[in-house]
């Protein structure tokens, strides 16, 4: 069974330009969530999303936008972007069953120059 | 908002120790408390989950002790292996059941086994 999988696995963008992070969770996980990792941090919370719905966002610009799909994969959206949005940006998901935790992609590394 | 702390100084250990990890956080006390280990260049992978109302968690080699008075959890690996050098990441799930929070996380510590 495929684990979580996001595309593309690195990324290169100018300032002021826009970027689109595509995520697809583990077959049956109908939650996925994003999260942003700055180099020596921890990942932090920008959306989760059930059922197509928003269920929670982090502490981050208008910026930044998400979407659930029917299939439960889910783009993360970024524009206008600035040198500090470089980072790996991280795509979960998880099933019902909260004892199994998160799975994680290996994410996306985005550089903005 | 919650804070959690690590202590984000590299940890190195001799092969065969134990290996112990603190997580302490301030405020309210989460739900659930997760750690999750990272390799460089990959994303977090999860290994234990411990509830509020829980004191301890055994899985093979590791343990996680909850302490909700001292806020804090402890992360044990006995018999620790080269194997196990990473980074560990202690994360809160703060849950409240209407909405999602996400997942809270420290900075990690960079565990070292040295052969």
């Amino acid at each position: 069974d495929a684990g979580v999988t996001q595309s593309p696995t690195h990324l290169i963008k100018t300032r002021g330009q826009h970027v689109t992070l595509r995520c697809s969770p583990i077959s049956g996980h109908k939650s996925v969530s994003w999260y942003q990792q700055v180099l020596g941090q921890g990942p932090q919370f920008i959306f989760q999303y059930y059922e197509k719905e928003e269920r929670g966002r982090g502490n981050f610009p208008d910026r930044f936008s998400a979407r659930q799909f029917p299939n439960y994969s889910s783009e993360l959206n970024v524009n206008a972007l600035l040198l500090g949005d470089s980072a790996l940006y991280l795509c979960a998901s998880s099933g019902t069953d909260r004892n199994y935790g998160y799975t994680f992609g290996s994410g996306t590394r985005l550089t903005v120059v | 908002s919650q804070k959690i702390e690590q202590n984000s100084e590299a940890l190195n250990i001799q092969e065969g120790k134990t290996a112990t990890l603190t997580c302490n956080y301030t405020n309210y006390s989460p739900a659930y408390l997760q750690w999750y280990r990272q390799d460089p260049g990959r994303g977090p992978v999860f290994l234990l989950l411990i509830r509020e109302n829980e004191k301890e968690k055994r899985k093979e080699r590791l343990k996680v002790t909850f302490d909700t008075t001292l806020k804090q959890s402890l992360f044990h690996i006995t018999a620790s292996q080269p194997a196990d050098s990473a980074t560990y990441l202690c994360a809160l799930d703060i849950y409240s059941g209407g909405g999602a929070d996400g997942l809270t996380f420290g900075k990690g510590t960079h565990l070292i086994i040295q052969p």
